[in-house]
């Protein structure tokens, strides 16, 4: 089955920088990698997702890159803002199908 | 997308007691999905739950464990049976809400097993 790896485990990043979160996916058939926010006390929320047939999308500051080759997706957040603390995680797995396999998640805190 | 509501969204339960969770969506879905979130870790789902059939469970979770009712397209309870401390857990419904596996979660329900 499908194997999802995410780093880093948690990252600090001062306000207006940016964050970069990595996954890695074992499965060659996977086509479809989502990426949750998850803030305390709530369900993860899902905040842009990408499908192999792609390279790269955005949606304002958030961006997530795919190489399929590499078998590594990556999550982009520009001028970070202190209600981006939250953690985050990567999944993996076929459009269409229910089964997600999600990586460890990453604890990310801005710094004001 | 569709909005879930899950109850309750906390509970702090005896050893060898049982708790029902309940999901409720606000649009009929054909899937509900109900996974496990151990503190600090990641998502593992626990089963798959249709309406008018069995829910299909994944690797490492029993019916007789975590029984799960689907009685119409907008409503599902989870079953935490016999409980010991090594299910305190997050117990989080969801569903497709995209048509494609991006998934709407419930809030969540935080339980505690002493």
């Amino acid at each position: 089955g499908e194997n999802v790896e995410q780093h880093p485990s948690t990252l600090s990043v001062q306000e207006g920088d940016s964050a970069v979160i990595k996954c890695t996916y074992s499965d060659s058939a996977s086509n479809y990698f989502p990426w949750y926010k998850q803030e305390l006390g709530k369900g993860p929320q899902l905040i842009i997702d990408i499908r192999s047939n792609v390279g790269e999308k955005k949606d304002q500051r958030i961006a997530v890159t795919l190489n399929k080759t590499a078998k590594h997706f990556s999550l982009h957040i520009t001028e970070t803002q202190p209600e981006d603390s939250a953690v985050y995680f990567c999944a993996g797995g076929l459009f269409g199908n229910e089964k997600l396999t999600f990586g460890t998640g990453t604890r990310l805190t801005i710094i004001p | 997308s569709a909005v879930i509501s899950q109850k309750p969204s906390r509970d702090i339960c005896q050893r060898g007691t049982s708790l029902t969770i309940q999901c409720q969506v606000d649009s009929q879905v054909t899937m509900m999905f109900w996974y496990r979130q151990q503190p600090g870790q990641s998502l593992t789902l626990i089963a798959t739950a249709n309406q008018g059939s069995e829910a299909t469970y994944e690797s490492g979770f029993v019916i007789d464990k975590f029984p799960i009712s689907r009685p119409n397209l907008t409503f599902s309870t989870l079953t935490v049976s016999n409980m010991s401390p090594e299910d305190s857990s997050i117990y989080l419904c969801s569903v497709d809400s995209t048509g494609g596996g991006g998934y709407t979660f419930g809030s969540g329900t935080r339980l505690t097993v002493v």
